[in-house]
């Protein structure tokens, strides 16, 4: 267990819906981050926020947002949803926001139909 | 059991031979390396890192090595448990807040 925790565990929606998804760090890790997992793209890094301010921004959809709240968890937002953003999403977080040791959580299972 | 050559992306090793995972690694400025193992239905779980100074490292069982000459980065598992199947991936920072992963590497441990 990396003590990194993300909700839900599964989800299925319809073309064209929004979904949050949540994640909250390790105890005591200022940085979250958020990657896309699809069977013919890896593992993609999308957005990277630290301390509650954006830091570093990937291959994110501008259908795509995410914030950072006082608690340090965070949520990444999807809109307008494609086939195509079915996908295992991941969170990860680490202590100092530079990119390195990350610690990742058990993700979330985006299935759109 | 090795994988030779960049990378390949599937290994099959005999339980309690040695493992050997090979990565090429793209921008000559990364300064830290990570490995992570992936199982069926979970997230990545942190192995082993390494940073641009050393040439190897060391920890239970793994074995990281740095080649900075070639850009390369390899993965020794000892004595390959079934435990150890899982999907194998490199990852560099460059210095920009990120992970940049490789793509993977299966490796199935035969009984």
């Amino acid at each position: 267990d990396s003590g990194v925790t993300q909700t839900p565990k599964h989800l299925i929606t319809a073309t064209g819906q929004r979904v949050t998804l949540r994640c909250s760090p390790r105890s005591g890790d200022l940085s979250v981050y958020w990657y896309q997992q699809s069977l013919d793209q890896g593992l993609q890094f999308l957005i990277q926020y630290y301390n509650g301010e954006e830091r570093a921004k990937g291959n994110i959809l501008e259908r795509f947002s995410a914030q950072q709240f006082p608690d340090l968890h965070s949520e990444l937002n999807l809109s307008s949803l494609e086939l195509g953003d079915s996908a295992l999403y991941f969170c990860a977080s680490s202590a100092d926001g530079l990119g390195d040791e990350q610690y990742f959580g058990p993700g979330t299972r985006l299935t759109v139909t | 059991g090795e994988s030779v050559g960049l990378h390949l992306p599937t290994l099959s090793v005999q339980e309690g031979d040695n493992s050997i995972i090979n990565c090429a690694y793209s921008n000559s400025a990364s300064d830290y390396f990570i490995w992570y193992k992936q199982e069926s239905g979970k997230g990545p779980q942190f192995i082993i890192d390494i940073r641009s100074n050393m040439d190897k490292r060391q920890g239970q069982r793994v074995t990281v090595l740095l080649n900075k000459t070639v850009k390369h980065l390899s993965l020794q598992i000892a004595a390959t448990q079934p435990g150890d199947s899982a999907v194998y991936f490199c990852a560099e920072n460059n210095n920009d807040y990120k992970l940049s992963f490789g793509a993977g590497t299966t490796v199935t441990v035969r009984a």
